[in-house]
C-alpha cells in the first residue's frame, strides 16, 4: 500500500535558519503530494501541494518539488521565522484502486524555531 | 464560512462507555472524511462519506465503531464499548468533489481520553 517517510524530529533550529525536511514516498501510478502544518493549537492545514512530476508547491516561503525519479517531496524554507514552529506533515494522495480521495500521511516533524 | 467544525473538543469517559463525536463540514463540500491520530503519529484514514452515502470504511475500523452522515451534511462518528486504546485525537475533514488534488480542510478535531 501507499506510504509515506519523513525525516524523524525534532528538528530545532536558530531564526534565519535554512530549513529542509526530507519526504519520501511508496505509491503506486502518480501520486498528489502535500505538505500539511499544524500550528500549537490548531488544526491542520494545507501549505502546500504539487500534482505532478517536476511540479512545484510554494506558500509562504515554504517550497517542495515533486521528484517522481528519487520518490522524494522535501520541504525547503531559506530563512525560517520563529512563528514557523509547528508540527509538519508529508502525505500522499494516491490513483490507483480508486482511492483518490484518502491521504497517507508521514508521522510528522516536529520544528522549533528559537529566536 | 466558518470552517470545519467538531463537538465536543475534548471527552473523557471510562472503559465500556458509549461515546458519539459530530462534524458539521464546510457548507458546500460534498465529501467528508474521518481520521484518527494517536500521539506521535501522523492522521490515518478511518472512513468516507460522498454524500450521504458512505464508501469506504478503514480495516482500523472495527465493528465498534459506526460512522453516519444522514442528510450529506453532519456526520457523527460514534464508538461502542470503548476501550483505552480508542484514546487518541478524531479528526474530520471536508472536501469538494473533484480531483485528488483537492484540499482536504480539517477541523480541530475531539480529543478522546479512555480511563
Amino acid at each position: 500500500g501507499d506510504s509515506v517517510t519523513q525525516m524523524e524530529g525534532p528538528v530545532t533550529l536558530s531564526e534565519e535558519a535554512f530549513l529542509t525536511i526530507n519526504c519520501t514516498y511508496t505509491a503506486t501510478g502518480y501520486p498528489s503530494l502535500f505538505w500539511y502544518v499544524q500550528y500549537p493549537g490548531e488544526g491542520l492545514q494545507l501549505l502546500l501541494k504539487a500534482t505532478k512530476a517536476d511540479d512545484k508547491g510554494s506558500n509562504k516561503g515554504f517550497e517542495a518539488t515533486y521528484r517522481k525519479e528519487t520518490t522524494s517531496f522535501h520541504l525547503e524554507k531559506g530563512s525560517v521565522q520563529v512563528s514557523d514552529s509547528a508540527v509538519y506533515f508529508c502525505a500522499l494522495i494516491g490513483n490507483s484502486g480508486g482511492s483518490n480521495y484518502k491521504l497517507t500521511f508521514g508521522k510528522g516533524t516536529l520544528l522549533t524555531v528559537n529566536p | 464560512d466558518t470552517g470545519v467544525s467538531q463537538d465536543p473538543r475534548h471527552k473523557i469517559t471510562k472503559r465500556g462507555q458509549n461515546v458519539t463525536f459530530r462534524c458539521d463540514p464546510i457548507s458546500e463540500h460534498n465529501r467528508l472524511y474521518w481520521y484518527r491520530q494517536t500521539l506521535g503519529q501522523g492522521p490515518e484514514f478511518l472512513t468516507y462519506f460522498q454524500n450521504e452515502a458512505q464508501l469506504e470504511k478503514s480495516r482500523l475500523l472495527s465493528d465498534r465503531f459506526s460512522a453516519e452522515r444522514p442528510k450529506g451534511s453532519f456526520s457523527t462518528l460514534e464508538i461502542q464499548r470503548t476501550e483505552q486504546g480508542d484514546s487518541a485525537m478524531y479528526l474530520c475533514a471536508s472536501s469538494s468533489i473533484g480531483g485528488p488534488g483537492d484540499e482536504q480542510y480539517f477541523g480541530p478535531g475531539t480529543r478522546l481520553t479512555v480511563t
